[in-house]
C-alpha cells in the first residue's frame, strides 16, 4: 500500500540521550516535512526537504536535526538541546504531483522520563 | 507570513444536524490552497477537503462542503447530516502555490462534538 510509515509509535527518552524518529514514504513525493503537536495546539513545522540533500528550518528548528540521503526517507533526530522535546510528531510528504495536498503519516509520541 | 485563525476552541452538535466550522487567513498571496484535515482520537491527520483559491467554485466532498469567500478570506466547513464518527479535532491549513515547498500553516484546532 502506498503511505507514509513512521516508527517507532511510541518512544522514551531519558535526560541528555538523542532520540531518531523514523520516515519512509513510498509515494514518490519529492518534499517531506515534521511537525510536532502540542496538547491542545495546531502543529508547528520543524523540517522540511524540497528534495534529497537538501533541507531547511521551519518555525522550531533548535534542537532538532533531520538528513535527507534518500528520496523516501527523511529521519528526524530530537537532540539533548531540545528542552522540551515530549510531544507528537508527525511526519508529512506531498508536491506538486499530489496538487499540493501534504499527506501525514500516523505519527510518534515521544515522551521524557 | 501567512497566518491561520480558527475562533472556535470546541463545537457541538446534535447527531444528524449540521454544523459549521469557522477558519479565517491572512496573506498577501493570490494564489494557495486551503484544506481542512480530520484529527480523530487516534491522532493521525486525514484530508476532508481541499480548495485552490483560483477556483471560485466551494469543493464538496460527500457531506462536507465548504464556503470559500477569498475578498474576506475565509474558508468554513460544512458537515451536514453528522455522524458520530465525525467527532474528532478539525484543524484549517493553508498552503502557498508559488515555488518552495515550505509546508502548511495550521489553525489551533476546533474541537467538534457529536452528541447522540
Amino acid at each position: 500500500d502506498g503511505g507514509i510509515t513512521q516508527s517507532p509509535k511510541y518512544l522514551f527518552r531519558k535526560e541528555g540521550q538523542n532520540v531518531t524518529l523514523s520516515c519512509e514514504q513510498n509515494l514518490n513525493h519529492d518534499a517531506m516535512y515534521w511537525y510536532r503537536q502540542d496538547p491542545g495546539q495546531g502543529l508547528r513545522l520543524i523540517y522540511y526537504s524540497q528534495i534529497v540533500n537538501d533541507f531547511q528550518k521551519g518555525d522550531i528548528a533548535e534542537g532538532y536535526s533531520v538528513s535527507r540521503e534518500k528520496k523516501e526517507s527523511f529521519p528526524l533526530t530530537v537532540t539533548s538541546a531540545q528542552k522540551n522535546p515530549t510531544a507528537f510528531y508527525l511526519c508529512a510528504s506531498g508536491d506538486r504531483s499530489s496538487g499540493n495536498t501534504i499527506y501525514f503519516g500516523e505519527g510518534s509520541w515521544l515522551t521524557v522520563v | 507570513a501567512q497566518t491561520v485563525t480558527q475562533s472556535q476552541p470546541e463545537m457541538s452538535v446534535q447527531e444528524a444536524e449540521t454544523v459549521t466550522l469557522s477558519c479565517t487567513y491572512d496573506t498577501s498571496e493570490s494564489d494557495y490552497y486551503l484544506f481542512w484535515y480530520k484529527q480523530p482520537p487516534s491522532r493521525q491527520m486525514i484530508l476532508v477537503i481541499r480548495q485552490e483559491a483560483y477556483k471560485q467554485q466551494n469543493a464538496t466532498e460527500n457531506r462536507f462542503s465548504v464556503n470559500f469567500q477569498k475578498a474576506a478570506k475565509s474558508f468554513s466547513l460544512k458537515i451536514s447530516d453528522s455522524q458520530l464518527g465525525d467527532a474528532a479535532m478539525y484543524f484549517c491549513a493553508y498552503r502557498s502555490a508559488r515555488g518552495g515547498a515550505d509546508g502548511l500553516t495550521f489553525g489551533k484546532g476546533t474541537h467538534l462534538i457529536i452528541q447522540p
